[in-house]
């Protein structure tokens, strides 16, 4: 079945750079998508990456997409404390035959000063 | 300014009481989703409608009840039949653009 990996828990010092890493099971996923979450706040959408694009860049944020090894990753350059977040990625599902997403687990960031 | 509300933001349910999100979105999205979201764990789908007048469940439908007789409502009800239903719940709607959902804030609810 269709599902998305992610590690648990990152922990980074300010003004470095973070790598979150995702797997997903679709290869026919067409979009995939990263979410940021605050604590006790609903999901924001970072950015997104056409599935017939390696690599996407947006301001801080640098979007890789391996689509042999079904490999999503999300770089943070320079990260601040205010990117202390829980990480989502998600797929589209059912082959985009639906609107449905699969999400991952989701990853915490912690940006330590 | 367009987006999604949830409302309450703090939800109580005491024991065999059936209680209701509101998820109002004025974003003229066609398709509209529930979650649900326990601790350290991702977001999983309830329930979700691609249309007024029609939704499908989705992963953990059981407990929870769903209508759509508009637009821009999509209100979900945890029923007496949910024993767990303690966890943070969100709504989302997407459009045909890139299939992107958008997120309301989010209602906590929790057991008396």
């Amino acid at each position: 079945g269709e599902d998305v990996e992610q590690s648990l828990f990152l922990s980074v010092r300010e003004g470095d750079s973070s790598v979150i890493n995702c797997t997903y099971t679709d290869s026919s996923s067409t979009y995939l998508y990263w979410y940021k979450q605050e604590p006790g706040a609903g999901l924001q959408l970072l950015t997104y990456i056409f599935s017939n694009m390696d690599m996407k860049q947006d301001q801080r944020l640098t979007v890789l997409l391996n689509k042999k090894d079904k490999h999503l990753s999300l770089r943070i350059a320079d990260t601040q404390t205010g990117d202390s977040a829980i990480y989502f990625c998600a797929e589209k599902a059912d082959g985009g035959a639906t609107n449905k997403l699969i999400f991952g687990t989701g990853t915490l960031l912690a940006v330590q000063p | 300014d367009g987006g999604i509300t949830q409302s309450p933001k703090y939800l109580f349910r005491k024991e065999g009481q059936n209680v209701t999100l509101s998820c109002e979105q004025n974003l003229n999205h066609d398709a509209m989703y529930w979650y649900r979201q326990d601790p350290g764990q991702g977001l999983r789908l309830i329930y979700y409608s691609q249309i007024v007048n029609d939704f499908q469940k989705g992963d953990i439908a059981e407990g929870y009840s769903v209508s759509r007789e508009k637009k821009e409502s999509f209100p979900l009800t945890v029923t007496s039949a949910q024993k767990n239903p303690t966890a943070f719940y969100l709504c989302a709607s997407s459009g045909r653009a890139k299939n992107i959902q958008y997120f309301g804030a989010g209602t906590r609810l929790s057991v008396l």
